[in-house]
Formats: structure tokens, C-alpha cells, sequence
């Protein structure tokens, strides 16, 4: 099964700010990369995917991420924190074609206004 | 569309019984999984199906059971509940079409053991 890091399980940043959130994964063969966000009592919202083609990929709510392949790093940014973006972020992969996701443990990101 | 649907929200188990979280979905996606996630853990895989009467283990699937007999459906089933299985539980579905693999969660059920 691939491995997932999440370096920091807390992340607080100013409104404003920038958000960087890391992700390494263990594979040699580049896997599909998934950042995924849990609001409070809710399931987990898609932000944005990389499986083929450009290695920059932008999702909803501004966010974005790089496919670094000499890394293994997928690392997701924010240029400017909102209130909003206070909630928990997932990375997650799978092996090429499979559905089968692990998951890393998860940030928690705090905005203060 | 609804998209993925667990029942219940929340549940108080006592030690040793037994019961059904619910999962459907109405997207007509062929794969399904069930997750729990517990704090500091991140999500955790039990049981997976591509497709209607095909299940197959995932990374956590001890005291857990799972039949898939129509696309929509994918219960997963307490044996014998045990302490270790207080989690929060998720259900998601995917298709492949047109390179997907997005997985489409439902809202959780939150299960507590006594």
C-alpha cells in the first residue's frame, strides 16, 4: 500500500496569508495525488487532482498544487487564507488506475482573523 | 441527485452487538468503499467493491462484512461490536469514466461502542 505524509498536524495561519500544506508519498511509480477538505460534522469535498498531464493543478475555492515527481511531493497552496479555509485537508493517493485511496493523517488549519 | 446517503447519523452500540450501516448512492458508479476514520489517523480503507457481487478486504477489515448485490447498495455490518470499532464511518463511490477516479463521500456515521 503507498504511504502518505503530512508534515504538521496544525497549521495556523493569519487572513491573508499564504497557505502551504505538505504531502510526500512513498511510490516510485507517480501515483493519482488527491487533496481533499473535511468541514466540521461533514464528509470529505474534493479540492482538486492530478493523475495525467500538467503537474500544476488548480481546484475550487483558489486553491492549488504541484506534482513534483523527483520530490514525491504533491504540496497544496493558498495564496491569500480566508476564514473559510479553516477546516481539515487530506492528501490522499492511489496507485494508477486503482480506486483504492491512503490517506494521510491530516492537517487541521486554524485562520485567525 | 442525492449522491452518497449513509443512515444512520449517529449510534450507540453496547459491547457485542450487532448492526447495519446503510450506504447508497444514485450516480450509477461502480466502485464503492467503506472508510473509518479515526483522530490522528487519517482515513483508513475496510472494505471495497468494483462492481455489484464483487467485495474485496481492505486495510482494516477485521469484524467487518460487506455484500454488494446491486449498484446503488453497499452495507457494511458489525459482527460483534467491540470498543476499537468507536470511529466515524464513511462510504464512497467512484467511476473511471474519462480518467476520474474522484471519490464522492457521504456525510458519516458517527458510531460509538459501550
Amino acid at each position: 500500500a503507498q504511504s502518505v505524509t503530512q508534515l504538521g498536524s496544525h497549521v495556523s495561519v493569519s487572513e491573508g496569508a499564504l497557505v502551504l500544506l505538505r504531502c510526500n508519498y512513498s511510490s516510485s511509480v507517480p501515483p493519482y495525488l488527491f487533496w481533499y477538505v473535511q468541514y466540521p460534522n461533514q464528509g470529505l469535498q474534493l479540492l482538486l487532482k492530478y493523475t495525467t498531464g500538467a503537474t500544476l493543478v488548480k481546484g475550487i475555492n483558489g486553491f492549488e498544487a504541484e506534482f513534483k515527481k523527483s520530490e514525491t511531493s504533491f504540496h497544496l497552496t493558498k495564496p491569500s487564507a480566508h476564514m473559510s479555509d479553516a477546516a481539515e485537508y487530506f492528501c490522499a493517493v492511489s496507485d494508477q488506475g486503482d480506486y483504492k485511496l491512503s490517506f494521510g493523517a491530516g492537517t487541521t488549519v486554524t485562520v485567525r482573523a | 441527485n442525492a449522491g452518497v446517503t449513509q443512515t444512520p447519523k449517529f449510534q450507540v452500540l453496547k459491547t457485542g452487538q450487532s448492526m447495519t450501516l446503510q450506504c447508497a448512492q444514485d450516480m450509477n458508479h461502480e466502485y464503492m468503499s467503506w472508510y473509518r476514520q479515526d483522530p490522528g489517523m487519517g482515513l483508513r480503507l475496510i472494505h471495497y467493491s468494483v462492481g455489484a457481487g464483487i467485495t474485496d478486504q481492505g486495510e482494516v477489515p477485521n469484524g467487518y462484512n460487506v455484500s454488494r448485490s446491486t449498484t446503488e447498495d453497499f452495507p457494511l455490518r458489525l459482527l460483534s461490536a467491540a470498543p476499537s470499532q468507536t470511529s466515524v464511518y464513511f462510504c464512497a463511490s467512484s467511476y473511471s469514466g474519462q480518467g476520474s477516479y474522484e471519490q464522492y463521500f457521504g456525510p458519516g456515521t458517527r458510531l460509538t461502542v459501550t
